[in-house]
């Protein structure tokens, strides 16, 4: 079955400092989001992705996040400035067509000191 | 804000059929509703969805009602692998997003 790859699986990183989160899609899809879910909260939407550009956001993506797919390949979620609130599991979730189901990643546990 | 309702948690035993219900009393004519369960913090994995017609996978089944405004899934022989937070969802298929609300936590017992 195919996967949805996330790296790393676990960052440890110091307030202040820049992190990238990385996603291989699946092979052909379109369709790109990032979510997060802090420890023994609800799974939250950040952002979704298509054609080179986001088509949503919630409140949570100010402007210490970005996305882009750079390669063609690897979809990417940069925080510029981590605080401690942004400490959470964040998961990439892409699909094929927007009929159809996603498929989330295993996720990268980010944790902020 | 996710747009269905589901119980906080429930039990059922190994090797019987764990039946989860959802409301979704505002779902519009255009509005799939998807199911996803959580295992730990691991991320969120497809079950099933479906507009209105019953839908069965090698996963699950579900169950709409005629009206639309609640579902069931059901597992048929759960396991204790199948302990697990599940989650409802109710989206349209023109780009909405998949909002997540609390779900049920499922507990399977031995």
């Amino acid at each position: 079955e195919p996967e949805v790859t996330q790296t790393p699986s676990h960052q440890v990183t110091q307030m202040g400092q820049e992190v990238i989160l990385r996603c291989v899609p699946i092979s052909n899809h379109l369709y790109f989001y990032w979510y997060r879910q802090i420890l023994g909260q609800k799974v939250e939407f950040l952002v979704s992705f298509y054609n080179n550009e986001i088509s949503e956001k919630s409140e949570i993506f100010d402007d210490q996040f970005s996305v882009e797919r750079p390669d063609g390949s690897n979809f990417t979620l940069k925080i510029r400035s981590t605080k401690l609130e942004d400490s959470a599991m964040y998961f990439c979730a892409t699909q094929g067509d927007m009929n159809t189901e996603a498929f989330f990643g295993q996720g990268t546990r980010l944790t902020v000191v | 804000d996710a747009k269905t309702t589901q119980p906080t948690s429930m039990d059922c035993a190994e090797g019987r059929a764990a039946n989860l219900p959802c409301n979704h009393s505002t779902i519009s004519g255009n509005e799939y509703v998807y199911w996803y369960r959580q295992i730990h913090s691991q991320g969120p994995q497809y079950i099933i969805h479906g507009l209105k017609n019953n839908e069965t996978n090698e996963m699950a089944s579900l169950i709409i009602t005629e009206d639309r405004k609640s579902s069931t899934l059901i597992l048929p022989h759960a396991t204790l692998r199948d302990t697990a937070v599940y989650y409802c969802i109710v989206r349209d298929n023109y780009g909405q997003n998949f909002v997540f609300g609390p779900g049920t936590r499922l507990s399977v017992l031995p």
